[in-house]
Parts: structure tokens; C-alpha cells; sequence
């Protein structure tokens, strides 16, 4: 079986401090692994992927994740937060040739000024 | 062109009419998927096209018809909706499907009074 656990639902930052928004899998068989965004009334936008390369994965926006087996971890972080990137989050898990994805339930990210 | 266009945005419709929901894309994807989301909620898959086939349906009720006309089209057929059906629905592409990233659209907020 596989899920995707978001261990927070909201996260609250201020403006030009780090971002850490935290993804558990759990997986029978390698995974992929996603974050998409999602701003309000708008559709998803991937931001990165990781698909049993580097571990250690960069997206757009100065976002990265690093993927931590021994963990089942692919947490989202972000040196220095920006007004812009308050949104919804997502993390996804699909499986090789599996049709599917399997989303987060999302950690809504606030941006204070 | 790398963009999943989606039309309408906005649909708003009556119990008894009935309406369709477009989505193409033009990156020579050859899976195609329609997403549900409630507010506040994570998307939840309700059919996948693989090469113009239906592969899954996670038992959509009969209200929503899904066709596959050609790879660059995707269509959601919609009749006696109720007003529980309101939410944001989002197409997707993929090259093939399951493992390498989805493609979103912007989606269609659709109202059912």
C-alpha cells in the first residue's frame, strides 16, 4: 500500500525566513515523489520531482527537497520565505507504471509581512 | 506549447441541464485525467485515459461521462448534477501514465444550483 502523510496542515512564516514543510511517505515499491502549489482559485503547478536520481532535488522558486529513504521523508524547504509563495501545498507519491497519484491531504502555507 | 488549457473556468448549471467540460493539451501527452476538488480539500482522481482509452474510473456515479475523442482532447459530459457536485474540477496529461508528473490545468469551477 502506499500513502502520503502531510504532517502539518498550516505552516506560518514570516517574510524572509526559512520554509520547512514536511511529506512522509510510505511506499511498497520505489517512489516518485512530487510537491505541487496551488494558489488560491488556481490550478496545480508542479515544483519538483524526484524520480530515483540526485536525492537532493531543486524546483522552481528556490524551493528544494531532499529524499530521505531511511526516513521515508521528502520534506519542502525554502531558504528565505516571499509574500508569494503563501498557497496550498501538496505532496504527491505515484509508483512506477501505476496510473495514479496519490495526493497529501495539503499544508496551507502563511507568508506574514 | 507545455500548457493544459481547460474551458470553461467558470460553469454555473441547473440540476436538469446539461453541460461538458473541455481540456486539451498539445505536448503529444498520451494520458489524460480528470480531477475532483472540494474546498479545502486535496484532489481526488475520478478517470484516466491512456492512448484515448478509459483505463480507470474510481467508480465516478453515471452523471459524469468522460470521452476521449482524440490524444489532445479530453471531455467531461455532465447531466442531472447535484448541488453536492460543485467543486473545481482539473484535467491533467502526463506522457504516459503514472511516474513522471502530471501536467495541470487551471480547471473549471463548476456551481450546481
Amino acid at each position: 500500500a502506499q500513502s502520503v502523510t502531510q504532517l502539518d496542515s498550516h505552516v506560518s512564516v514570516s517574510e524572509g525566513t526559512p520554509v520547512l514543510l514536511r511529506c512522509n511517505y510510505s511506499s511498497s515499491y520505489s517512489p516518485s515523489l512530487f510537491w505541487y502549489v496551488q494558489h488560491p482559485n488556481k490550478g496545480l503547478q508542479l515544483l519538483l520531482k524526484y524520480t530515483s536520481a540526485a536525492t537532493l532535488v531543486k524546483g522552481i522558486n528556490g524551493f528544494e527537497a531532499e529524499f530521505k529513504k531511511s526516513e521515508t521523508s521528502f520534506h519542502l524547504t525554502k531558504p528565505s520565505a516571499h509574500m508569494s509563495d503563501a498557497a496550498e501545498y501538496f505532496c504527491v507519491v505515484s509508483l512506477y507504471n501505476f496510473n495514479k497519484f496519490y495526493f497529501g491531504s495539503g499544508t496551507k502555507l502563511n507568508v506574514k509581512p | 506549447d507545455t500548457e493544459v488549457t481547460q474551458t470553461p473556468k467558470h460553469l454555473v448549471m441547473g440540476m436538469t441541464n446539461k453541460k461538458s467540460l473541455k481540456c486539451e493539451q498539445h505536448m503529444g501527452h498520451r494520458a489524460m485525467y480528470w480531477y475532483k476538488q472540494k474546498a479545502k480539500k486535496p484532489p481526488e482522481l475520478m478517470f484516466v485515459y491512456s492512448y484515448e482509452k478509459l483505463s480507470i474510473n474510481e467508480s465516478v456515479p453515471s452523471r459524469f461521462s468522460p470521452e476521449c475523442p482524440n490524444s489532445s482532447l479530453l471531455n467531461l459530459h455532465l447531466h442531472a448534477l447535484q448541488p453536492e457536485d460543485s467543486a473545481l474540477y482539473l484535467c491533467a496529461s502526463s506522457q504516459r501514465a503514472g511516474g513522471v508528473g502530471y501536467t495541470f490545468g487551471s480547471g473549471t469551477r463548476l456551481t450546481v444550483v
